[in-house]
């Protein structure tokens, strides 16, 4: 099977830097994403890492270590609607290599 | 405008009655998904289509039917054999870019009295 860790919650203020971690067991892998949902509406695609190393979308950056089963998404620059919850999602060899999400960390910007 | 649309938005149900949540997508999409979020949580895969005329169960198929009988369209059952229906659903697509991103819709929210 596979399954995901992230944090439930996550506290920044305004202007900062926020990391969210994941960690994940799979039986194989594909590459790992983020994906943003405000509170009520659908989640959105961020960012896709397939390979080690970090990749950078404006005030984004995703990292993964396959090696470590471990990724995080990164926030700079922190603004009041960036408050939401955010996904993490494996994709691997289960069946149909369907994504399989994390249960999510909410982070609340404050001002 | 290309994309995915769910309806209804909100949907009030009688425990004991069936209910279907309706998913069209113009993206032209091979895939196709439909999650269940509950509160704090996050989305479990109920079923999936990769094609149309054949879809699969996900992790928590009981108590959900669905159709793929064109490729726009994934609608989604909720039959009286779901015994906690009430959550949000989320449908989804995707083109099988090499991120394999899926978009999703609006979703539903379904209430069961």
């Amino acid at each position: 099977g596979q399954s995901l860790e992230q944090p439930s919650e996550v506290t920044a203020v305004e202007g900062a830097i926020v990391q969210i971690n994941c960690t994940y067991q799979t039986s194989g892998f594909y590459g790992l994403s983020w994906y943003q949902q405000h509170d009520g509406g659908a989640p959105t695609f961020l960012s896709y890492n397939a390979l080690d190393g970090l990749e950078e979308t404006g005030r984004f950056s995703s990292f993964l270590s396959r090696s470590d089963s471990y990724g995080y998404l990164l926030l700079q620059e922190l603004q009041m609607k960036d408050s939401a919850s955010y996904f993490c999602a494996v994709r691997g060899s289960n069946a149909g290599n369907m994504l399989t999400f994390g249960g999510g960390t909410r982070l609340m910007v404050k001002p | 405008d290309g994309g995915i649309t769910q309806s209804p938005k909100y949907l009030f149900r009688k425990e004991g009655q069936n209910v279907t949540l309706s998913c069209e997508q113009n993206l032209n999409h091979d895939a196709m998904y439909w999650y269940r979020q509950d509160p704090g949580q996050g989305l479990r895969l109920i079923y999936y289509s990769q094609i149309v005329n054949d879809f699969q169960k996900g992790d928590i198929a009981e108590g959900y039917s669905v159709s793929r009988e064109k490729k726009e369209s994934f609608p989604l059952t909720v039959t009286s054999a779901q015994k906690n229906p009430t959550a949000f659903y989320l449908c989804a697509s995707s083109g099988g870019d090499w991120t394999d991103t899926q978009y999703f819709g609006p979703g539903t929210r379904l209430t069961v009295l």
